[in-house]
């Protein structure tokens, strides 16, 4: 699985939109990009997930750039509940969906009041 | 729809020791995988459970084992534990051929090894 690199941290104003990028320049065509976050003393949760085309859902967007080497998970209006230390993950897909997560140190988004 | 569960939430045991964590996966899952999160770094992949047979094993000695049971339930054990085996060991499910479908985390197990 390709490496990702992120940010340690960052921080967002409450009701502002949240941009957190990840860089996987070494991603492979048969690879998706995953994002999980784990808030304080939690399991990870899965947000979203894509392959080439941006994806959007009740959580979050997910905007993958043309030569797929980077992307930026957006939460559009962010909250004091989405503190958390978020994941940047890439996986081979291929026909199963349990091979193993390869979690990287994650970038820890605070959100301020 | 009950999620992934995990049992105990915590638990203190001394070195040498021997523990075993338990997981319930998610209704409707067949495949179970265990992962080790020391303070501050990201979880790590222990190893992974489908039919009752270790699948994929991650970079950990062989005093990490595990057990799935026909309902797919599943246990950790570690022996002869370390003060490095102090960590939140968390539990993932997912169904083993279902491409879009993802992994679900448990709330995890607090193991501090004195």
């Amino acid at each position: 699985d390709a490496k990702t690199t992120q940010p340690p941290s960052m921080d967002c104003a409450e009701g502002r939109a949240a941009n957190l990028p990840c860089n996987h320049s070494t991603i492979s065509g048969n690879e998706y990009v995953y994002w999980y976050r784990q808030i304080h003393s939690q399991g990870p949760q899965y947000i979203i997930h894509g392959l080439k085309n941006n994806e959007t859902n009740e959580m979050a967007s997910l905007i993958i750039t043309e030569d797929r080497k980077s992307s930026t998970l957006i939460l559009p209006h962010a909250t004091l509940r989405d503190t958390a230390v978020y994941y940047c993950i890439v996986r081979v897909e291929e026909y199963s969906s349990a091979s193993k997560i390869i979690f990287g140190s994650g970038t820890r988004l605070s959100i301020r009041p | 729809d009950a999620g992934v569960t995990q049992s105990p939430t915590h638990l203190i045991k001394t070195r040498g020791q021997q523990v075993t964590l338990r997981c319930s996966p998610k209704s409707g899952h067949d495949t179970v995988s265990w992962y080790q999160q020391a303070l501050g770094q990201g979880p790590q992949f222990i190893f992974q459970y489908y039919e009752e047979e270790e699948r994929q094993r991650g970079n950990f000695p062989d005093r990490f084992s595990g057990h799935q049971f026909p309902n797919y339930s599943s246990e950790l054990n570690v022996n002869a534990l370390l003060l490095g085996d102090s960590a939140l060991y968390l539990c993932a499910s997912s169904l083993q051929w279902y491409s879009t479908d993802t992994q679900y985390f448990g709330p995890g197990t607090r193991l501090t090894v004195l």
